[in-house]
């Protein structure tokens, strides 16, 4: 039974590129929230998206970031013209029905910006 | 606004050791409070829980009780082992969103 997968596992860009974070959730889940980690600091809550809906989008900052999660497919989350305080890793969680249960975390990808 | 306080890191400890790591929170409403491991390179995983006062979460040895009064989940373990070292988050969710507020981390290392 896989657990939660992101890939890249590690990225790298350039400040001015733009940078593609893929999850897939556990089999059978529904819904995914993206966090992000920045060095030295807990997770902070980004988005909650259901199959091919925004269900709350407070922790995205306002340019640049976009999320998405289709009908087909994993969940996507794109930063464009990405600057250095981008860096940090991203992660995934999935549950199955609802918000109200459990989260499932994957193990996160580490973007570095130059 | 809503948060979370972990007592600040890194502790470290000597194998069989105890361990109180303290978390204490601010939220409206009735939050459910967790306690998420992460190893290092790892994501995080669920460790205990509780969703409501005087609940006690337990896992692997270690425990943590829901404390409405003082607004507190602190986790324990009676004797850490070396495989125990990582980080520990302290986080509350809401009783309507899916919005998990962490705390910073703290670091436990433990010495054989």
């Amino acid at each position: 039974n896989a657990g939660v997968m992101q890939n890249p596992r590690h990225l790298v860009r350039r400040r001015g590129q733009e940078a593609r974070l893929r999850c897939s959730p556990m089999k059978g889940h529904s819904h995914v929230y993206w966090y992000r980690q920045l060095p030295e600091e807990g997770l902070k809550f980004m988005v909650y998206l259901q199959k091919e809906n925004i269900i709350d989008e407070s922790g995205m900052p306002k340019e640049r970031f976009s999320a998405e999660f289709p009908k087909e497919g994993p969940s996507i989350l794109r930063i464009q013209q990405v600057v250095r305080g981008d860096s940090a890793a991203y992660f995934c969680a999935s549950s199955l029905r609802g918000y109200q249960e459990t989260q499932y975390f994957g193990p996160g990808t580490r973007l570095l910006v130059l | 606004g809503d948060s979370v306080t972990q007592m600040e890191g890194p502790v470290t400890l000597s194998e069989e050791a105890f361990l109180t790591i303290n978390c204490t929170y601010t939220a409206t409403g009735y939050p459910s409070l967790f306690w998420y491991v992460q190893y290092p390179g790892e994501g995080l995983q669920l460790l205990l829980k509780a969703t409501k006062a005087d609940d006690k979460g337990s896992n692997k040895g270690f425990e943590a009780t829901y404390r409405k009064e003082t607004t507190s989940f602190h986790l324990e373990k009676g004797s850490v082992q070396v495989s125990d070292s990582a980080v520990y988050f302290c986080a509350l969710r809401l009783s309507n969103t899916g919005k998990l507020i962490f705390g910073q981390g703290t670091t436990l290392q433990v010495k054989p």
